[in-house]
Parts: C-alpha cells; structure tokens; sequence
C-alpha cells in the first residue's frame, strides 16, 4: 500500500514564496508527480522527479529525496491565479499513481 | 477535439440504476485510467489500462467495471449505482504506463447517486 502525506490547507501573501511539503510510503518507486487543481476543474501536470535534487521550472521549482521520502513543491512570486489544490502523486513499483489528498493553497492580496 | 473529453458533465441518478460514463481521447495514448475524488482522500485509482485490448483493478474497483476496445475510447459502467457512489469522477490517459510520462486529465464527471 502508500501511504502520502501532505498538509491540508497553507495560505500565503501574494508576491511571497510557498513550499508544499510531501513525504511518502510507498512499496517501490518510480518517481514523484506535482498536479495543479483548480476549484471545480481537472488537475494539470506541473512537475516530475524520479533522482535525487531540484527540478526547476519557471517560478515553479520541485525536490526530491528518495531515502527520505521527501518532496516539496516550492512557488515563487506568488500570484492570485496560483489559488489551487496541489496534489502529490508518487509511481509505485505497479507504476500506478497513487495521490495525496492535496493542498490548498489561498493567495491574499 | 483535441485532448481527453467525458460525458455526461453531471449527472443525478436513482440507485440501483445502471450508468456508463463516457471517456474519449485523441492522443493516441496507449494508457488510460479512471478516478474517483471524494473530499478529504484525494484521487482514487478505480481500473486502468495499459493498453487496448487490457484492462486491471486499481485501488477501489469494487461495483465498476471497464472496457478498452480501442485506443481511444474507456467507459467507465456502475451496474447497480449505490448513494456511496456519489463522487467527481476523472478519466485520464497517458502515453505509456511509466516512465516521466505525465497523465492527462479529463474535465470530470459529477455524479449524485440518490
């Protein structure tokens, strides 16, 4: 089974800098996924990692440590479009995604 | 079209009723899955398929089933709807199973079972 966590609800200044933070208990592993979820809307692919370090892309960077089971998702320059659910998903040694019950992030102006 | 496409957009349904939800991609992805998101549990895997022709159970299968007899399209069928069915549901696809191979989402199915 898996087993991931992820805080329920973070809220941040617009302009400032938010981290998600995920860990994880999975049986095998085959890479760690960051979606966006807007209200009412479908999640869309922000990022991937399946080694060890930083993935940056845009104001959007995401880190991994396998031995930890550790991967957070870092927003810069924080805008009020960036209000959304943001969902940890990690690939299992079945290469089925199993996801986080998500993050919701509220930017106040 | 171009993308993944579901239907019906919602849907309020009498248990005990039979339905089949509609899922249609044009990618030719050869993996396809099928979500339930329930508040507070995140997405949950319901089957999938890694390819025409297969399909397999994900973590909650239990009163659905699924069909892939092409590539392109994967209904999801409640045979006998219960109220604990009442969810959004998401198809998705990707181009393989593995790999950095991202999944794809469909816009959702609500579904309100009464």
């Amino acid at each position: 089974g898996q087993n991931i966590d992820q805080p329920t609800e973070m809220t941040a200044t617009e302009g400032a800098i938010v981290q998600i933070n995920c860990t994880y208990q999975t049986s095998g592993f085959n890479g760690l996924f960051w979606y966006q979820q807007h209200a009412g809307e479908a999640p869309t692919f922000l990022s991937y990692n399946v080694l060890d370090g930083l993935e940056e892309k845009g104001r959007f960077s995401s880190f991994l440590s396998r031995s930890k089971g550790y991967s957070y998702l870092l927003l810069k320059e924080l805008q009020m479009k960036d209000s959304a659910s943001y969902l940890c998903a990690v690939r299992g040694g079945d290469y089925k995604l199993s996801f986080g019950a998500g993050t919701t992030v509220t930017v106040r102006a | 079209i171009a993308g993944i496409t579901q239907a019906p957009t919602s849907q309020i349904l009498a248990a005990g009723r039979r339905m089949t939800l509609r899922c249609t991609q044009d990618m030719r992805h050869n993996a396809m899955y099928w979500y339930r998101q329930d508040l507070g549990l995140g997405l949950r895997l319901i089957h999938y398929s890694n390819t025409a022709g297969t399909t397999g159970k994900g973590e909650v299968p239990d009163g659905y089933s699924v069909s892939r007899a092409n590539t392109d399209d994967f209904p999801l069928t409640l045979a006998s709807a219960v109220p604990s069915q009442t969810s959004v549901y998401f198809c998705a696809s990707s181009e393989t199973s593995g790999g950095s191979d991202e999944q794809f989402f469909g816009p959702g199915t609500r579904l309100t079972v009464l």
